[in-house]
């Protein structure tokens, strides 16, 4: 079975700060993807990477960076956190190949910036 | 712009009273059409992909099928723990295809015993 893996359920940080979520996966898989999940708004892309250290913006990647130094890991940053950033952020991984081409998704890191 | 509709937001059955979820989408091209259970607090498993009109999938009380525009998930004799939210996201294909799913806001499904 695919694992993703996300560091933390529960994230709790301040204004400002610089918040790292990190991501593993074990299926070497190309893709690897970071969404954020608000209610009434559903699950929106915020960055996601093909392969080792390229990455291209989703729908909404303002205020949010990446990092993909190896292929099985995808760190999101969150650079100077605010309140707004207060979501459910959701990892996942695909194959990559022309089929197979579904999503598996990792736990969650529920985040509240405060 | 692709897009995807899922409808009703929120569906309540009996425990046994089948149902059907919908997913209409717009978009260039399909790669694939995916379903996913969605516990709360939890990241999204998945259900099934179909990739052309007609195809069906099937998993235990639930069958997924697949037309030009839409798909439809239905739920045979539903029980309690079937309860979750039930998402639908479609990969763009045609020129330029993406890797990138765009996603549904979701059906909440509750089945009382």
């Amino acid at each position: 079975d695919v694992k993703v893996t996300q560091s933390s359920r529960y994230l709790v940080k301040r204004t400002g700060e610089k918040v790292f979520l990190e991501c593993v996966q074990d299926m070497d898989h190309e893709n690897m993807f970071w969404y954020r999940q608000d209610p009434g708004l559903g699950l929106r892309l915020i960055y996601f990477s093909y392969d080792v250290k390229m990455k291209e913006k989703g729908d909404i990647p303002e205020g949010y960076s990446v990092s993909r130094e190896k292929k099985e890991r995808f760190s999101l940053i969150l650079e100077s956190a605010s309140t707004n950033q207060t979501s459910m952020y959701l990892c996942a991984s695909s194959l990559g190949a022309l089929m197979n081409t579904e999503a598996f998704f990792g736990q969650g890191t529920r985040l509240t910036v405060v | 712009e692709d897009q995807v509709t899922q409808s009703p937001e929120a569906l309540r059955l009996q425990e046994g009273e089948s149902s059907s979820l919908n997913c209409s989408y717009t978009v260039s091209g399909l790669r694939g059409l995916f379903w996913y259970r969605q516990d709360p607090g939890k990241g999204p498993e998945f259900l099934f992909t179909l990739y052309s009109a007609g195809e069906e999938k099937e998993k235990e009380r639930l069958k997924a099928t697949l037309t030009k525009k839409e798909s439809f998930l239905h739920i045979t004799a539903p029980k309690p723990e079937d309860s979750a939210t039930y998402l639908c996201a479609v990969q763009p294909g045609g020129q330029g295809g993406s890797e990138k799913l765009v996603f549904g806001k979701g059906t909440k499904l509750t089945v009382n015993p």
